[in-house]
């Protein structure tokens, strides 16, 4: 089955240390995104890929971090700058970066930060 | 600048009643647009999109939305709604012009009842 997948699905981390969390899509899609959900708020933009070994920063790019060395895989660093970890990320793809196409969505991580 | 609003941030109705999800947009050119469903502790599921053509569009579990230039609504009804239609629902609008950005409103959470 074509898809994304999360992982973990749960996480936990202490204060002061870098988590990464990972991002894997067998869709064949060019475009991958990573968002941060936290309640009453919607969903929100760290990072974007339209293409290997490139991406760029969304709204709220500030103590994470990102690489994209595969099509397949878009991992997520969440780095001890990040003030305020605890959310519930989600990651998508779409087949380009142009608006027309939808987002397909993982089943997201869900981060808590002791 | 380019915004998304959700009126009411949750919404009961009873089972078999009308479903009825607003959604407004601002934007200088009309936008696509998107209706995503989120079951608890998932990612987000494409319901149903506008990019160009008939404005009223239909999407799965019976859902449809009307793409309303003059009023700049994208709101999403179901006749009768059911137990499973309960979730949170997303609207999200992407420019089609310039550079790449989806805005998700905050969501709406809906609630049936018995």
């Amino acid at each position: 089955d074509g898809g994304i997948t999360q992982s973990p699905k749960y996480l936990f981390r202490k204060e002061g240390q870098n988590v990464t969390l990972s991002c894997e899509q067998n869709l064949n899609h060019d475009a991958m995104y990573w968002y941060r959900q936290d309640p009453g708020q919607g969903l929100r933009l760290i990072y974007y890929s339209q293409i290997v070994n490139d991406f760029q920063k969304g709204d709220i790019a500030e103590g994470y971090s990102v690489s994209r060395e595969k099509k397949e895989s878009f991992p997520l660093t969440v780095t001890s700058a990040q003030k305020n970890p605890t959310a519930f990320y989600l990651c998508a793809s779409s087949p380009g970066l142009a608006g027309v196409y939808e987002q397909f969505f993982g089943p997201g991580t869900r981060l808590t930060v002791l | 600048a380019q915004s998304v609003t959700q009126l009411g941030s949750h919404v009961s109705v009873s089972e078999g009643a009308l479903v009825l999800l607003r959604c407004n947009y601002s934007s200088s050119v009309p936008p696509y647009l998107f209706w995503y469903v989120q079951y608890p502790n998932q990612g987000l599921q494409l319901l149903l999109k506008y990019t160009t053509g008939a404005t009223l569009v239909k999407g799965i579990n019976g859902f449809e939305a009307e793409f309303k230039k003059s009023e700049t609504s994208f709101h999403l009804t179901k006749p009768s709604a059911h137990m499973s239609d309960a979730a949170e629902y997303f609207c999200a609008v992407t420019l089609r012009t310039g550079g790449f950005k989806t805005i998700f409103g905050a969501g709406t959470r809906l609630f049936v009842k018995a």
